[in-house]
């Protein structure tokens, strides 16, 4: 079945408490991309990678890191979390953004609580 | 102004009625568009897409572009109370960087009346 897994689903975690959420997709897409979704705020971009060791900041960067060494996983790292970071997180996956028909296939999403 | 607007609603309509959701962009150049459909505490699926102007029809669903207005619109026909849920329009366009991204709004509550 074709699918973006995350890990783990919910986590409540404590202020700088170092924490990484892994994703992975079994679709052998190119672009890769994180989102939060906070409410009103809707969907954002925290980071994406276009291919394996290709990744830019996306509109709200700031207290996140990723990688991309393997095609298929693109893990969401903070470093030092702090409760604005509190919120629903969502790992995407498309074909290359070039492409016409760039579906993108969400994970079930990962809720973050920082205290 | 934001990049892709939509009206929070919520918009409540009556079992059987037609839906009709609206979005408007700010960059003319936007090439693609896009429909998802997210039900509490779940994550987007993509119902509807579209890239040029006119309409395109996918069973009840009706997705609009007109991009010399720089809006696009989902009709439901039909509606059914399966499709309350929030609707989120996203855009694809040129970034500052060169490359292409994809923008969501903030979506539009549907609230199906049985």
């Amino acid at each position: 079945e074709a699918q973006v897994t995350q890990n783990p689903r919910y986590l409540i975690t404590v202020t700088g408490k170092k924490l990484t959420v892994t994703c992975s997709q079994n679709m052998n897409h190119e672009y890769m991309s994180w989102y939060r979704q906070d409410p009103g705020l809707g969907l954002r971009q925290i980071y994406y990678s276009m291919n394996v060791e290709v990744t830019d900041k996306g509109d709200v960067p700031e207290g996140y890191k990723v990688s991309r060494k393997e095609k298929r996983n693109f893990p969401l790292i903070l470093e030092s979390p702090s409760p604005n970071q509190t919120s629903l997180y969502f790992c995407a996956s498309s074909l290359p953004m070039g492409t016409s028909y760039n579906e993108q296939f969400f994970g079930p999403g990962t809720r973050l609580t920082v205290l | 102004q934001k990049e892709v607007e939509q009206n929070s609603g919520p918009l409540s309509v009556p079992e059987g009625a037609i839906a009709s959701l609206n979005c408007t962009y700010s960059d003319r150049v936007s090439q693609s568009f896009f429909w998802y459909r997210q039900y509490s505490g779940k994550s987007p699926e993509l119902i509807m897409s579209i890239y040029s102007n006119g309409d395109k029809e996918d069973g009840r669903f009706t997705a609009q572009l007109n991009k010399a207005s720089q809006y696009v619109s989902l009709l439901i026909r039909d509606s059914q109370p399966s499709d309350s849920a929030t609707y989120l329009c996203a855009v694809k366009r040129l970034n500052s960087g060169g490359y292409q991204k994809v923008t969501f709004g903030t979506g539009t509550k549907l609230q199906v009346i049985p």
